[in-house]
């Protein structure tokens, strides 16, 4: 099993460009989320979805969209890039049977 | 509003010392406390979790203690080796049988382990 697969692994994008983040996990489970992560601030949850179809805001969804393609892929958008969302971007998936969150390796994103 | 908030930033601790980092919260419905590690480049793993009705649980060298009145938990790591310096979150979840099981991270503690 590869776990949580995410691409491309950097990104430097130019001010108002546009990008999508590719998350695929196959451990078959129903939850997956989108994180970003920055300099002592932790992990900030961006988007989630608790199951094909269906997808929430966290605490930071502003700039953002996602899309619940089926069960194994989630994708982040950025529509209009912008420097303040610079940041290393993670996803996770969790099974149903505990709480456990497993994270994929990453994407670098650079936004100039 | 922080939902956890952890403490110290960062630590630096000698070969075979023990390492203590320290989280507090607030929501009483929180009922799940997962600990991360997180090696430069990587992404986060679990390290060990803990649920309210145990006061302590270890595993290996790694033990968390819940104090559930006052609201903290904490990770201490015993013995300590370099292999260990790594960024530590702690987080807290309120969705017991939920499938949405969001977590709430501190802000991270960056542990450096010198020979």
């Amino acid at each position: 099993n590869a776990g949580v697969t995410q691409t491309p692994k950097f990104q430097v994008l130019k001010t108002g460009q546009s990008m999508t983040l590719q998350c695929a996990q196959d451990m078959n489970h129903n939850s997956m989320y989108w994180y970003r992560q920055d300099p002592g601030m932790g992990l900030r949850l961006i988007y989630y979805s608790a199951s094909e179809g269906t997808t929430d805001k966290g605490e930071v969804p502003n700039g953002y969209n996602v899309s619940r393609l089926n069960k194994r892929e989630f994708s982040l958008r950025l529509e209009s890039a912008a420097p303040s969302q610079t940041s290393v971007y993670f996803c996770a998936s969790k099974t149903m049977i505990n709480n456990e969150q497993f994270f994929g390796p990453g994407t670098r994103l650079t936004v100039l | 509003q922080q939902q956890v908030k952890q403490s110290p930033q960062s630590l630096i601790v000698q070969k075979g010392g023990i390492s203590i980092i320290n989280c507090a919260y607030e929501n009483t419905a929180f009922d799940y406390f997962p600990w991360y590690q997180q090696f430069p480049g990587k992404g986060p793993a679990l390290l060990i979790a803990i649920r309210p009705d145990v006061s302590e649980k270890k595993e290996g060298r790694f033990t968390i203690s819940f104090n559930k009145s006052a609201k903290q938990f904490s990770l201490h790591i015993m013995d300590s080796q370099p292999g260990d310096s790594a960024t530590y979150f702690c987080a807290a979840s309120g969705d017991r049988g939920s499938t949405l099981g969001r977590l709430y991270f501190g802000r991270g503690t960056q542990l450096t382990v010198w020979p």
